[in-house]
């Protein structure tokens, strides 16, 4: 079975600080991996995506993360925090349907909440 | 485009009363999906569609139907609602099941006294 735990429900920095988030993973094939950013009274949008190939992401708006199977982890990072950035961050994994499991499910944590201070 | 369209954007009912979700996309995908969100649970999937006539159960399908005789349309019923299915509902679409981006819809505040 597939999961994702994002460590920390709130996250505050400062205007111009390191933004890190924190997603790990756990799926018994190899996953595909997602960050989605939802802003107030919005639905989500797609920061940027791991599918097997480079393992550093390069997503919109200055965010990366990095796939690192050895700690099943897909943190995202922001060198530089800008106010327009407070948002919740969504981690989310799937994979290809198996031989035991042909179902399709996309699994979202439960999400950080973003707050960037002036 | 106009993307992934859902209405009502808000909606109250009252326990037992049963009501529809509607959901469009005008992106020519053949997957269509429904979540639910709530507080500290991120977005749970509901069911699901692969295509026109193909539907399946996600994480929470319990008192929820949905259908799709069209690519385009994916709505969710609520055959009797109760207080727990008090939540904001989003449809989402994409190209690809797996590794496909999938565009969400502006989602619709369901409150069920």
């Amino acid at each position: 079975a597939q999961s994702v735990t994002q460590l920390g429900s709130h996250v505050s920095v400062s205007e111009g600080a390191l933004v890190l988030l924190r997603c790990n993973y756990s799926s018994s094939v190899p996953p595909y991996l997602f960050w989605y950013v939802q802003y107030p009274n919005q639905g989500l949008q797609l920061l940027l995506k791991y599918t097997s190939a480079a393992t550093l992401v390069k997503g919109i708006n200055g965010f990366e993360a990095e796939f690192k199977k050895s700690e099943t982890s897909f943190h995202l990072t922001k060198p530089s925090a800008h106010m327009s950035d407070a948002a919740e961050y969504f981690c989310a994994v799937s994979r290809q349907p198996t031989g035991m499991d042909s179902s399709y499910k996309l699994i979202f944590g439960s999400g950080t909440r973003l707050l960037v201070r002036p | 485009n106009a993307g992934v369209t859902q209405t009502p954007k808000f909606q109250v009912l009252k326990t037992g009363q049963s009501m529809t979700l509607q959901c469009a996309q005008d992106m020519n995908h053949e997957y269509m999906s429904w979540y639910r969100q709530d507080p500290g649970m991120g977005l749970r999937l509901i069911h699901y569609s692969v295509g026109a006539g193909i539907t399946d159960q996600g994480e929470v399908p319990n008192g929820y139907n949905v259908s799709r005789s069209t690519t385009e349309d994916f709505p969710l019923r609520l055959l009797s609602a109760a207080p727990s299915q008090t939540s904001v509902y989003f449809c989402a679409s994409s190209y690809s099941t797996v590794q496909g981006t999938q565009y969400f819809g502006p989602g619709t505040r369901l409150t069920v006294l």
